[in-house]
Parts: C-alpha cells; sequence; structure tokens
C-alpha cells in the first residue's frame, strides 16, 4: 500500500511551458485534492474532486486545470508555465469528505518556473 | 467557510507539555477539527481529529469546548524531533462546493 505517490519529484519549466504533475492513490478514496505551498506559507487549496468525473475549483485555480477519468489518478496540468507557479505542489486524498474527511498526502513535487 | 486563527510561532523545551490553540468563530455544525503536522520538505502528516469534547491518541490530545469555536492541540513531553509546523483544518468538502482551508500554521520550535 503505497499510499498517496507524485511524479516528478522535482521539475524546472521555461516560461510559456506546460507540464502535468501527475497524482495516484491507492487507498481507493472518492476525494482528491491539490494543494500549492509557497516558501513559509499555508497550504492553498488550487483542485479538488469528490470522485471520477467530478471537479471544482479551489481557492487558487487560475493557470491550472485537472481531470478525474479513474478512481486512483487526478493529474494536475499547467498551461503556459509562469514564475508566480514556483511552488511545491501537494497531492492528497480522503474517504470522503465529511465523515472520513482525514487528508493523506503524498511527498510534493517542487517545481522552478524560470 | 470556516476561517481558522492560529498563533505564527511558539517556543518550547524538550520535555515541556505543547498546548496550541486554534480559533474558528465561524465553525459550522457538521465541521470537523483536524490537526496537522509538517515537516520541512514533506506533506502535512495527520495527528488528531474531533468533532467536540476530547479526543486522545498515542501522539496528541484534542480539547474543543462546548461552543466549538476554538480547540487546543496538546503535546505531552515534546521532544527535538516535533519541531514542525502545525496546522489546524475546520471543515468539510462536498459536492456543495465547501472547501477546506489550511490556515498559515503554527510554528513550533523545540529547544534542548
Amino acid at each position: 500500500n503505497a499510499g498517496v505517490t507524485q511524479t516528478p519529484k522535482f521539475r524546472i519549466l521555461k516560461i510559456g511551458q506546460s507540464m502535468t504533475l501527475q497524482c495516484t492513490q491507492d487507498m481507493n478514496h472518492n476525494y482528491m485534492y491539490w494543494y500549492r505551498q509557497d516558501p513559509g506559507m499555508g497550504l492553498k487549496l488550487i483542485y479538488y474532486s469528490v470522485g471520477a468525473g467530478i471537479t471544482d475549483k479551489g481557492e487558487v485555480p487560475n493557470g491550472y486545470n485537472v481531470s478525474r477519468s479513474t478512481t486512483e489518478d487526478f493529474p494536475l496540468r499547467l498551461e503556459l508555465a509562469a514564475p508566480s507557479q514556483t511552488s511545491v505542489y501537494f497531492c492528497a486524498s480522503s474517504l470522503d469528505g465529511s465523515t472520513n474527511p482525514t487528508q493523506y498526502f503524498g511527498p510534493g513535487t517542487r517545481l522552478l518556473v524560470l | 467557510l470556516a476561517k481558522t486563527t492560529q498563533p505564527i510561532s511558539m517556543d518550547s523545551y524538550e520535555g515541556q507539555e505543547v498546548n496550541i490553540t486554534c480559533s474558528h468563530n465561524n465553525i459550522a455544525t457538521n465541521d470537523y477539527i483536524t490537526w496537522y503536522q509538517q515537516f520541512p520538505s514533506q506533506g502535512p502528516r495527520f495527528i488528531i481529529q474531533g468533532y467536540k469534547t476530547k479526543v486522545t491518541n498515542e501522539v496528541a490530545s484534542l480539547f474543543i469546548p462546548a461552543d466549538r469555536k476554538s480547540s487546543t492541540l496538546s503535546l505531552p513531553r515534546v521532544s527535538l524531533s516535533d519541531t514542525a509546523v502545525y496546522y489546524c483544518l475546520v471543515g468539510v468538502v462536498n459536492t456543495g462546493g465547501f472547501k477546506t482551508i489550511f490556515g498559515a500554521g503554527t510554528r513550533l520550535f523545540v529547544k534542548a
């Protein structure tokens, strides 16, 4: 049981490039989340999903897109990367959002946009 | 949205008990209160969760008063390895769009 896995661990992008951050969970959780964490700051929710085929915006969705075609996978797409997207990105999952809302986090992807 | 307020930082010494209080004045009826711990370069890790009164597990206790407008995380006999950022999280996520919010967290520094 690997929990939540993220790839890549680290990436450098040039301004205007695009990439997909991968997230997979093997706990059969319904809910999945993407957060970003800037240096010395708390986590900000980018997008979340309450099940396959259902996604919704969080606090800071601009510049990102997500999809949830399966229960296990929740990729985050960055289009036209900008320096403001330099951050650490965490994916998380939870069984549900109410009675079992505990979130389990992946190790993070560190992204640098130059 | 249930916003949380925590102290920015706290210092302690090894062996002491540490209490971190979180204010959440507009907590909703069905909101849970969850605390996470984060070490540098790692994702947050679940510590404890509660709805009301007191909850205790092997690492911490969580005290929630009757009005639920605040909660206190209690770490007994801290060690150097407890130096981390602690986040209080209030809320639920559902298809109605209610979103959980992580605050800035409390940086706990444990000294020898």
